[in-house]
């Protein structure tokens, strides 16, 4: 059975930091790892898909990285903003079943 | 374009009466999920549909949950006889096809029993 873990389950850091969150899986064949972001109240928003091929995707500040071998996805947030405070989850798709399984996700804040 | 949207946005109901929650995909999407978000058990599959078939039932919590699609579009869930446990946020997403396609998700029911 897969189980996606991430650490840390919280994280606050001043604005401008680099800061990378951590994404572990226990069933390495998966067919994709995507990134999301979700606000208070909201739903959520898609950041990047890695598909099990590829060793990382980059949209603006940020970066994720795949190792599907160790079972790891990290995501890097480059000059982060007060903007980028939100939780952050990592589901991955494994290759006999079409549902996600999510994480725990990472609630980041950013303060001034 | 449109997202994923989903109505109602809140839903306050009393324990045992029957709900049902509407989830619009995105235009031409052909596969729909159906997700659970609840404090203490985190994100949980519930049901996907391929077009209006729904070959991965195995997230329903019990026979009071049931779903349906028609004209591979529009999609309900239903609960019947709702118990408080069934308080939660639920969320539906979207792929352009199945087979692990990148899921886009609704901004969520939030279904409050009382």
């Amino acid at each position: 059975k897969q189980e996606v873990t991430q650490i840390p389950a919280a994280l606050s850091v001043p604005e401008g930091e680099n800061l990378v969150l951590n994404c572990s899986f226990t069933d390495s064949a998966i067919y994709n790892l995507q990134w999301f972001r979700q606000d208070p109240g909201k739903g959520l928003t898609s950041l990047l898909l890695i598909q099990s091929s590829q060793r990382e995707q980059t949209s603006g500040r940020l970066n994720a990285s795949l190792d599907k071998s160790s079972g790891r996805s990290t995501l890097y947030i480059a000059a982060s903003q007060p903007g980028d405070s939100a939780t952050y989850l990592c589901a991955v798709a494994s290759y006999n079943t079409d549902k996600l399984i999510f994480g725990t996700g990472t609630r980041l804040q950013v303060f001034p | 374009g449109a997202g994923v949207s989903q109505s109602p946005s809140n839903k306050v109901t009393e324990k045992g009466k029957d709900v049902e929650l509407r989830c619009d995909p995105i235009s031409g999407h052909t596969a729909l999920y159906w997700y659970r978000q609840s404090l203490g058990q985190g994100l949980e599959f519930l049901i996907y549909f391929q077009g209006n078939s729904a070959p991965d039932k195995s997230g329903l919590p019990s026979d009071r949950f049931s779903a349906e699609r028609t004209g591979g579009s529009v999609s309900t869930l239903t609960i019947q006889r709702t118990q408080q446990e069934d308080s939660a946020v639920y969320l539906c997403a979207s792929s352009k096809r199945g087979g692990n396609g990148e899921q886009f998700f609704g901004p969520g029911t939030r279904l409050t029993v009382l």
